[in-house]
């Protein structure tokens, strides 16, 4: 049990568009996930927690107007980059949490052209 | 600031032989750590984790070791094989559940 799942696992769009990442808890209810990127060869840096129903927290630093995010049911929660720009290509990840574990899925590569 | 850090960023083993990838940490109010195990362009997978009540967690082939005394933590794998190759992440877990990922090692395995 606790699968998460990413759609898309991987996207390609031009500068200036806004992409939809969505995290998926596939066989349990989670009220709050997370949303983190990845640089190559770096950490996982936190950029929000996203809570079921209220607004999400960002990470200092973390423009909340560029990163969307709404947790508007207990399995989903979708990141939305706004205006993408190369500088936003990475690899974002989501993690959902139940009990006092997160539960990662597998990862959206996002290239900006 | 709070911070998880690692003192090895790259480890390489022949397969068959024991490795231990180490991590030190700053919160000496943690009280939860995870080791994570990260392949090529998939999310972290978890591994192992240790409460701070404890100074050593075995799992299958996996071995957590934490002193709090010098906050130091370290995984420790037996018998390593070629899938063992990943990068390795330690991460604290705050008490309001957030998670703080260490800097990393990547571990090659060659046969």
């Amino acid at each position: 049990g606790a699968v998460v799942s990413q759609h898309p696992s991987r996207v390609i769009c031009k500068s200036g568009t806004s992409v939809k990442i969505e995290c998926r808890s596939l066989d349990f209810q989670a009220t709050t996930m997370f949303w983190y990127r990845q640089f190559p060869k770096k950490s996982l840096m936190l950029m929000a927690t996203s809570n079921e129903g209220s607004k999400a927290t960002y990470e200092q630093g973390v423009e909340k107007d560029k990163f969307l995010i709404n947790h508007a049911s207990l399995t989903l929660s979708t990141l939305t980059v706004t205006s993408a720009h190369p500088e936003d290509s990475s690899f974002y990840i989501c993690s959902a949490a139940r009990d006092y574990e997160q539960y990662f899925g597998p990862g959206t590569r996002l290239t900006v052209t | 600031g709070e911070s998880v850090g690692l003192h090895l960023p790259t480890l390489s083993v022949q397969e068959g032989d024991n490795s231990i990838i180490n991590c030190a940490y700053s919160n000496s109010a943690s009280d939860y750590f995870i080791w994570y195990k990260q392949e090529s362009g998939k999310g972290p997978q978890f591994i192992i984790d240790i409460r701070s009540n404890m100074d050593k967690r075995q799992g299958q082939r996996v071995t957590v070791l934490l002193n709090k005394t010098v906050k130091h933590l370290s995984l420790q794998i037996a018998a390593t094989q070629p899938g063992d190759s990943a990068v390795y992440f330690c991460a604290e877990i705050s008490s309001y559940g957030k998670l703080t990922f260490g800097q990393g090692t990547i571990l090659t395995v060659h046969p």
